[in-house]
């Protein structure tokens, strides 16, 4: 059974950092596009960042452009979103998500996990 | 960036209804067009990906169409359970984009 399970979320200042995880299991991570998607309370969902399967492409929103890194540890079979220089408006529930573009060709999110929330305040 | 517009923002139905919700592009996307239901305080579910093609496990009730600009989601004799927010995604280029939502409500 495919499983996503974020951690690492919670309150932190802003300009502080947090570095969030999603440990997948029922697949292997390298195997597959990965994704973070978050969504602010009460708000739409927006797209965060992605790494390809072999690790070689990563792309990130304008809004976390510079802030934020995405990685990936194979041998936890676990993906990482390390934030730094956090704002107020980063404030979300933040999802890892699969995508299995390298067999259906196109990208899309089959699987997500449950959410990890951050709050940046004061 | 390709900018998503769904239509209605809200839409109020009964069960047995058929409800049809659109999702416009700015630029054309040819099919690289997702939906996906997201019922409150869960992750959404993807239901129709590259425009038309049902998600396994998604009931046959559910159905896309469209392609370039205008996409449509169609849910054919609605249930309970598919009172939900509904989003579309485009997966044509980065920054993947989402459209704003619509709620569908039980009347």
């Amino acid at each position: 059974e495919v499983q996503l399970v974020e951690s690492g979320g919670g309150l932190v200042q802003p300009g502080g950092s947090l570095r969030l995880s999603c440990a997948a299991s029922g697949f292997t991570l390298n195997a597959y596009w990965m994704h973070w998607v978050r969504q602010a309370p009460g708000k739409g969902l927006e797209w965060v960042s992605r790494m390809k399967s072999d690790g070689s492409i990563t792309n990130y929103a304008d809004s976390v452009k510079g802030r934020f890194t995405i990685s990936r540890d194979n041998a936890k079979n676990t993906l990482h979103l390390q934030m730094n220089s956090l704002r107020a408006e980063d404030t979300a529930l933040y999802y890892c998500a699969r995508d299995p573009w390298e067999y259906s060709g196109s990208t899309q999110f089959d699987y997500w996990g449950q959410g990890t929330l951050v709050t940046v305040s004061s | 960036d390709i900018q998503m517009t769904q239509s209605p923002s809200s839409l109020s139905a009964s069960v047995g209804d058929r409800v049809t919700i659109t999702c416009r592009a700015s630029q054309t996307i040819r099919t690289y067009l997702n939906w996906y239901q997201q019922k409150p305080g869960k992750a959404p579910n993807l239901l129709i990906h590259a425009a038309s093609c049902l998600q396994s496990g998604v009931p046959s009730r559910f159905s896309g169409s469209g392609s370039g600009t205008d996409f449509t989601l169609t849910i054919n004799s609605l249930q309970r359970e598919d009172f939900a927010t509904y989003y579309c995604q485009q997966s044509h280029s980065t920054p993947l984009t989402f459209g704003q939502g619509t709620r569908l409500e039980i009347k």
